[in-house]
């Protein structure tokens, strides 16, 4: 049972907007940077959010991220078919002393 | 080239022991906290264990605390997740990472450790 907590799936149609949530608590997301991760089957997960907002250099525009007291938002803009993969939010957690994956959401693009 | 190469994993009887390797080159390696996170098959990421640069502060997360040990050797650009008293339940896809969750994080591309009769 994950501290984080996330949709397992969405989807939306190609040029779609989608958003993915994520809700912790005050001794992770409350106090803490999100990260957002992609993963695609068969590859490593790839960063694609940092510091709650921040995108590393070649991660396209169309991903955002927010974040509000113990909540996270990971928005996908322009859904695009390679955008299929499970995306996952991270913290660190004060209280547990450990880095915190959520469950994972896999996004469809139908 | 900047990268991470893991070895080390393969198929162990439970109760069994197993060391994984991850060499890292193009970068400074001693600069940077490395971690191991795991992926079950079917299942989602889980963050194992992180060491800082210079070796003084290490984490893990509980399910494996007391069984393995990370370590790091930053002579040889090398850390390792020494795991003891193995589980059906470690069997996974284990990453290496440096600096996960900031700007510089790099994945391995993993190694696969099953733990079976």
């Amino acid at each position: 049972q994950s501290v984080l907590t996330q949709p397992p799936s969405t989807s939306g149609t190609p040029g779609q907007r989608v958003t993915i949530s994520c809700s912790g608590s005050s001794s992770n997301i409350g106090n803490n940077p999100v990260n957002w991760y992609q993963h695609l089957p068969g590859k490593p997960p790839q960063l694609l959010i940092y510091s709650n907002y921040q995108r590393p250099s070649g991660v396209p525009d169309r991903f955002s991220g927010s974040k509000s007291g113990t909540s996270a938002s990971l928005a996908i803009s322009g859904l695009q078919s390679e955008d299929e993969a499970d995306y996952y939010c991270a913290a660190w957690d004060d209280r547990l002393n450990a880095y915190v994956f959520g469950p994972g959401t896999e996004v469809a693009v139908l | 080239e900047v990268q991470l190469v893991e070895s080390g994993g393969g198929l162990v009887q439970p109760g069994g022991s197993l060391r994984l390797s991850c060499a890292a080159s193009g970068f400074t390696f001693s600069n940077y906290w490395m971690s191991w996170v795991r992926q079950a098959p079917g299942k989602g990421l889980e963050w194992v264990a992180n060491i800082k640069g210079d070796g003084s502060e290490r984490y893990y997360v509980a399910s494996v605390r007391g069984r393995f040990t990370i370590s790091r050797d930053n002579a040889k650009n090398s850390v390792h997740l020494q795991m003891n008293t193995l589980r059906a339940e470690d069997t996974a896809v284990y990453f290496c990472v440096r600096a996960i969750g900031i700007q510089e994080s790099l994945w391995g591309q993993g190694t696969l450790v099953t733990v079976s009769s």
